[in-house]
């Protein structure tokens, strides 16, 4: 069963760059998986980040972008900032409308 | 601008079946998009359950596909979530969410409803 793996705890230094990524432990995450970026905070629904590789959701911030880097889909934040310390998660499309999400990066801003 | 609601009993007995409805509002259910569950389990990571269209075509989870319902009710502009047999492992906070097979993306959620399953 492949599984879709994410960093469990990440830190940036405010203004900062960092790289949040997400594979699969068997084969490579492509543009076909339709790869999508959420972010969470503690007691609030998921909100949508990035969708279908590097679309921007309505109102996110050109700070945050996604990519394909390697064999693994990216969210990249640059400039971070003290309220981007939250939950991310990614969410892979496997075929036959079924998704898997990854366990989660823990971001921190400090 | 669409929104969504979860509603439901917050407290279901072993064994018994978790219902739980999305009401949507500033957008017809039968208009287009598919129709989407989620729940995430305290302190745990978020789980697609399943996804249904306004003209009853469903994708489920395979994991949960053997106590898994979802429906659509377009008079009422809601779809809705039957899971049976439950355990202590299906206490959750549940989340519906509109889905856009063109883009394939997930938005917008509702806020979640927490469903905890406890004698």
């Amino acid at each position: 069963q492949t599984v879709v793996t994410q960093e469990p705890s990440f830190s940036v230094s405010p203004g900062g760059a960092v790289t949040l990524t997400c594979g699969l432990t068997s084969g490579s995450v492509s543009t076909s998986h339709y790869p999508s970026w959420f972010q969470q905070t503690p007691g609030q629904a998921p909100r949508s980040l990035i969708y279908s590789t590097n679309i921007r959701s309505s109102g996110v911030p050109d700070r945050f972008s996604g990519s394909i880097l390697g064999n693994k889909a990216a969210l990249t934040i640059t400039g971070a900032q003290a309220d981007d310390e939250s939950d991310y998660y990614c969410v892979l499309y496997m075929g036959n409308g079924y998704w898997v999400f990854g366990g989660g990066t823990k971001l921190t801003v400090l | 601008q669409v929104q969504l609601q979860e509603s439901g009993p917050g407290l279901v007995k072993p064994s018994e079946t978790l219902s739980l409805t999305c009401s949507v509002s500033g957008y017809s259910i039968s208009s287009g998009y598919y129709w989407a569950w989620f729940r995430q389990s305290p302190g745990k990571g978020l789980e697609w359950i399943g996804t249904i269209h306004h003209s009853g075509s469903t994708y489920y989870n395979p994991s949960l596909r053997s106590r898994l319902s979802i429906s659509v009710d377009t008079s009422k502009n809601q779809f809705s979530l039957k899971l049976n047999s439950v355990t202590a492992a299906d206490t959750a906070v549940y989340y519906c969410a509109t889905y856009s097979t063109s883009t394939k993306q997930f938005d917008p959620w509702g806020q979640g409803t927490l469903v905890t399953v406890s004698s």
